[in-house]
């Protein structure tokens, strides 16, 4: 899982709550991801940071936010979660000579 | 038109046989193209990179590029029981800033 953890991995809340979720890495990676997963769709992308504080949005980024402060850690919050953000959310790193990513154990989120 | 498309299958092959596994993609510019593996309930595993026209092996795995179809394959020879899976293929969009599109997937299934 080339070093990547995500906490919580699971998730139940209710409509309308804050939610975040953490990826945290330990090979110093500069290039950390955002996708959700979902049925008919595959993997999207939310939001992605190229170096510490420094973030750019995916493809499906409204309603989703992120921080980065330290290079090891990438924040994704729901700042007001809806049902359609029920989805199993991965977080991956950049690596290697042909830029492959790398995919964390990924957390299932569910709103209610 | 997807930016990367496969067919969702199922795809069922008996044990032993060759399983092909086909992607097409829509940005010509695409320098980079991956297979992930993902088993039920699991993360996205990546099993290939090629970047070259023409076949990579690995093992019992093939990967086959043609730029010019903007085509990509996966064949797995001497099918396994534990290859049943959903294999990803994802495409390195350079003109998205190297951001990475994937299928939505095609799902195997090898009969024992």
């Amino acid at each position: 899982d080339a070093g990547i953890t995500q906490s919580p991995r699971h998730k139940v809340t209710e409509t309308g709550t804050p939610v975040t979720l953490r990826c945290h890495q330990t090979e110093n990676h500069r290039y950390m991801y955002w996708y959700r997963q979902d049925p008919g769709h595959g993997l999207r992308l939310i939001h992605y940071s190229y170096g510490v504080k420094d973030t750019d949005k995916g493809e499906v980024s409204d309603g989703y936010s992120v921080s980065r402060s330290k290079t090891e850690d990438f924040l994704l919050t729901l700042e007001s979660a809806t049902s359609s953000q029920t989805s199993v959310y991965f977080c991956a790193i950049r690596a290697g000579r042909v830029y492959e990513q790398y995919f964390g154990p990924g957390t299932r989120l569910t709103v209610t | 038109q997807k930016e990367v498309e496969q067919n969702s299958g199922p795809l069922s092959v008996p044990e032993g046989a060759i399983a092909s596994l086909n992607c097409t993609y829509s940005d010509r510019g695409s320098q980079s193209f991956f297979w992930y593996r993902q088993y039920s309930g699991k993360s996205p595993e990546l099993i290939m990179s090629i970047y070259s026209n023409g076949d990579k092996e690995d093992g019992r795995f093939t990967a086959q590029l043609n730029k010019a179809s903007q085509y990509v394959s996966l064949l797995i020879r001497d099918s396994q029981p534990s290859d049943s899976a959903t294999y990803l293929c994802a495409v390195n969009m350079v003109y998205t800033g190297n951001q990475f599109y994937f299928g939505t997937g095609t799902s195997l299934t090898v009969i024992p």
